[in-house]
């Protein structure tokens, strides 16, 4: 079992949806939860960086932390056809400075 | 530049062939790391630096693998004798702090594709 599991989709929605991003982990010394958008042959880009439980709001996305239930998701509002790529998570566990990528989610938000 | 720039963008190399690979990190940025992606994978750690100093080696597959950053900047990922399990996305992040738990930003990649 892999430390930390994401659904490889393709996830297909309709542009101005509610989309959900979801991912889940074995390690409960993970501290810093981290979102990447990639874009096809490009390098991930930073969206979220979250520190230990809760949430973090920047513009239409949302990052929640659960660590009691080893789950964190990420929500985009009023998706846009632009918003189409792999979205990554990465945790880390406090004092260290490996990331853990989960496989990404593809995203296809339909016009 | 603004970000972390990563030449050459692709590589196409045969079996057996040396290839290296730079990375011109943000200025100012402390850590460098290199990450290993497969096709539809998320990306591998492979080694850390901070300044010129390589701290972390742990996710370097084998002794083909071999990384510098002399001067505390620029560095470059060197494989010899490549195989066709090389064949990935080599990624090189940097960050302004000490490494520790810090935000990441990534260059493009340099797609390697070994023959």
């Amino acid at each position: 079992q892999k430390e930390v599991e994401q659904d490889p989709g393709p996830l297909s929605v309709p542009e101005g949806a509610i989309v959900s991003l979801n991912c889940t982990y074995s390690n409960s010394a993970f501290q810093y939860f981290m979102w990447y958008r990639q874009y096809s042959r490009k390098g991930p880009e930073l969206l979220m960086y979250t520190y230990s439980s809760g949430n973090k709001e920047d513009g239409r996305f949302t990052a929640q932390v659960d660590k009691s239930s080893k789950y964190i998701s990420l929500f985009i509002r009023d998706s846009q056809p632009s918003d189409s790529a792999t979205y990554l998570c990465a945790m880390s566990t406090s004092g260290t400075y490996k990331y853990i990528f989960g496989t990404g989610t593809r995203l296809k938000v339909l016009a | 530049g603004a970000g972390v720039s990563q030449s050459p963008r692709y590589k196409v190399a045969k079996r057996g062939q040396d290839v290296a690979l730079r990375c011109d990190p943000i200025s100012g940025h402390v850590s460098l790391f290199w990450y290993q992606q497969a096709l539809g994978q998320g990306p591998e750690f492979l080694t850390y630096f901070q300044n010129e100093a390589q701290l972390d080696k742990s996710g370097l597959p084998s002794d083909r693998f071999f990384a510098e950053r002399p001067e505390g900047s620029v560095s470059t990922l060197k494989i010899q004798r490549t195989q066709q399990e090389d064949s990935a996305v080599y990624l090189c992040a940097s960050s302004f702090a000490q490494g520790l738990n810090t935000e990441a930003f990534f260059g493009q990649g340099t797609r390697l594709t070994v023959v």
